[in-house]
């Protein structure tokens, strides 16, 4: 089946502590890209992706680090949360990045 | 100013209503164009991409009007599990993408 998957879906965390939420696709697309989604404040793009070693920051990057070493994996990495980035978190995956984005079923993270 | 602005609504309308959506963008550069449909802060899913002749899908219809800079989503014979938030998308000359912070919909019997 195609599809994005995230781990973890559910996670409480610390301020400092250093995390790292998994994506990873399985339809050999090209672009992906992690967004966060707050209250009021809609769907905003962290970073994306167009290909392995190739990433460029979004709207939000600060705080967050992503790497893309293999084509279907795109990790987000928080060095050191802070409640701020409680929120909502979606990976997605296209072709080209200019056509149908498929996201991942989303990680609640909550930093205390 | 955001790049992509909805009126976030509630639309409440009774089954078997029309009712359409707009969004605006700032950008006149921008190239492509789509509305998701999200439920419940489930993830999003493309519903239908948008250009510049108009579209249609079913009871769905989307237009584009780039000297306006806004876009249009018309749903026909609305049904309860048209119930959702739709957000409108916005794509400029890169790649990243803009995301209009949805108008809700909720369908009633």
């Amino acid at each position: 089946e195609a599809q994005v998957t995230q781990n973890p879906r559910y996670l409480i965390t610390v301020t400092g502590k250093k995390l790292t939420v998994t994506c990873s696709q399985n339809m050999n697309h090209e672009y992906m890209s992690w967004y966060r989604q707050d209250p009021g404040l809609g769907l905003r793009q962290i970073y994306y992706s167009m290909n392995v070693e190739v990433t460029d920051k979004g709207d939000v990057p600060e705080g967050y680090k992503v790497s893309r070493k293999e084509k279907r994996n795109f990790p987000l990495i928080l060095e050191s949360p802070s409640p701020n980035q409680t929120s909502l978190y979606f990976c997605a995956s296209s072709f080209s990045g200019s056509d149908e984005q498929y996201f991942g079923p989303g990680t609640r993270l909550t930093v205390t | 100013r955001k790049e992509v602005e909805q009126d976030p609504g509630p639309f409440n309308v009774p089954e078997g209503a029309t009712v359409a959506f707009n969004c605006t963008y700032s950008n006149s550069a921008s190239q492509s164009f789509f509305w998701y449909r999200q439920d419940c802060r489930k993830e999003p899913k493309l519903l239908m991409s948008v250009y510049s002749s108009g579209n249609e899908d079913g009871r769905f219809t989307a237009q584009l009007n780039r000297a306006s800079q806004y876009i249009s989503l018309l749903i026909r014979d609305s049904k309860l599990s048209d119930s959702a938030t739709y957000l409108c998308v916005v794509r400029n000359s890169g790649y990243a993408l803009n995301f209009g912070k949805g108008t809700s919909l909720l369908v009633t019997p």
